[in-house]
């Protein structure tokens, strides 16, 4: 199974919609971010937590927001999807008790908006 | 503000050739990573540079670390189709311990036969 999970694969929504994009780890780690993907672009940080209780956002925050049910589970809600909102998202784990604090990712969300 | 520049965007070359992506960084970074990404898939951690002088390997892939010219290296040799991937590399600013990474745009790597 995998140690980074995330659902929905793909989406396709409608402009004005609300959306919710999960993600899970098993690997036990205390940091989850949340990235998008645009070509050319590369990834953008948009939320990271530390833990359960510790949410920041990243470079892109505005018109996304984040829950940290569990130390394990880590949710992404567009609240009013626009279509320059379409990208691929990724979600993203790591330990901070590790030196390298290398991050790892799932495999990725494609959202739609229309 | 980090920011990070990759070169080239786009490398095409021949299988058994040797090449180079060079990534450079505006502003002090504590750690450089690299990761690959093949074509509709997640990304995959590669090396991560610790320290000005690092140098890492993997099959045909090195990488290496100079902190006083803000660059990282990712050579490649005697290049195989399997490489074929696009290469990111992402730097974290020190106070954040590795945690907000800024990303280059990525390099687009076409082995041919």
């Amino acid at each position: 199974d995998a140690d980074v999970t995330q659902t929905p694969r793909n989406r396709i929504t409608k402009t004005g919609k609300r959306i919710m994009l999960e993600c899970s780890q098993t690997k036990g780690h205390d940091r989850m971010y949340w990235y998008r993907q645009d070509p050319g672009l590369g990834l953008r940080l948009i939320y990271y937590s530390f833990d359960v209780k510790d949410i920041n956002k990243g470079e892109i925050s505005d018109g996304y927001s984040v829950s940290r049910q569990a130390q394990a589970k880590f949710s992404l809600s567009l609240e009013s999807a626009i279509p320059n909102q379409t990208a691929l998202y990724f979600c993203a784990t790591s330990d901070r008790a590790t030196r390298a604090d290398t991050q790892y990712f799932g495999p990725g969300t494609r959202l739609t908006v229309l | 503000e980090l920011k990070v520049e990759q070169n080239p965007l786009f490398l095409s070359m021949q299988e058994g050739k040797n090449y180079t992506i060079y990534c450079n960084y505006s502003t002090t970074s504590d750690r450089l990573y690299w990761y690959r990404q093949d074509p509709g898939k997640s990304l995959e951690s590669l090396f991560v540079l610790l320290s000005n002088g690092a140098v890492k390997q993997e099959g045909r892939l090195m990488a290496s670390l100079d902190t006083k010219a803000r660059l990282s290296t990712l050579h490649i040799t005697a290049a195989v189709h399997d490489l074929s991937a696009t290469y990111f590399c992402a730097g974290s600013p020190p106070s954040t311990s590795g945690s907000r990474l800024t990303f280059g745009e990525g390099t687009q790597l076409t082995v041919n036969p």
